[in-house]
């Protein structure tokens, strides 16, 4: 079966600072991968998603970038962190079919401060 | 561009009255459409998807959303609500194979 990682679970992070957050997905190939933030009572904002390896599409300018260096494995950067950063980031998975849902980790919740 | 509108951002309940959750969507497109569920620091669970076929969708944990195209909407329905059900609740909908798009979420608070 497939299953998702995403990790830390949380972050606390000073302004300015790098960010690094790393989602793997297993037991599938090729997926759809995407990077997800959720502020709170602003539901679920699209930041980025990738189609393959090196395929990246954003969603909003921002100060966040995405990478997906292997077929499973997507990262969400920054190089240097804004409060306006802060918020919980979720990972998430689909299949290349039309009719799909998308499966998601656990989420990270990022504190900047 | 598909949108997904949910217009009551907190609905509250007492235990084992029924409960709907609004969603009204907006494509030019044939869409497919998604309920998702959140407890508190986690991630999305799916509650219900309609692909095609029947406009009358069972999901888990007792829920069900209707389809109405006339209207485009797919609201999400429970007949009795208990305590676990609080969470945020989410419609989506999805046009093509490559992103699904969110409402702003409802928070569900379910009181004794």
């Amino acid at each position: 079966s497939q299953t998702i990682h995403q990790w830390p679970a949380t972050l606390v992070q000073p302004v300015g600072s790098p960010l690094s957050l790393e989602c793997t997905v297993e037991g599938t190939s090729n997926p759809n991968l995407y990077w997800y933030r959720q502020a709170a009572g602003r539901g679920l904002q699209l930041l980025f998603y990738s189609v393959g390896i090196g395929q990246i599409s954003s969603e909003v300018p921002q100060n966040l970038s995405a990478s997906r260096p292997q077929d499973r494995q997507f990262i969400l950067s920054s190089k240097k962190l804004l409060l306006s950063d802060s918020g919980f980031y979720l990972c998430a998975w689909s299949l290349k079919t039309m009719n799909t849902e998308a499966f998601f980790g656990q989420g990270t919740r990022l504190t900047v401060v | 561009a598909q949108s997904v509108t949910q217009l009551d951002s907190q609905v509250p309940v007492f235990e084992e009255a029924p409960v709907e959750l609004r969603c009204n969507y907006s494509s030019s497109v044939s869409v497919y459409l998604f309920w998702y569920v959140q407890y508190p620091n986690q991630g999305l669970q799916l509650l219900l998807k309609y692909l095609s076929g029947s406009t009358l969708v069972k999901g888990i944990n007792g829920f069900e959303a209707e389809f109405n195209k006339s209207q485009t909407s797919f609201h999400l329905r429970k007949p009795s609500v208990h305590i676990s059900d609080t969470a945020e609740y989410f419609c989506a909908v999805s046009v093509g194979f490559q992103k699904l798009v969110f409402g702003t979420g409802t928070r569900l608070l379910v009181s004794p």
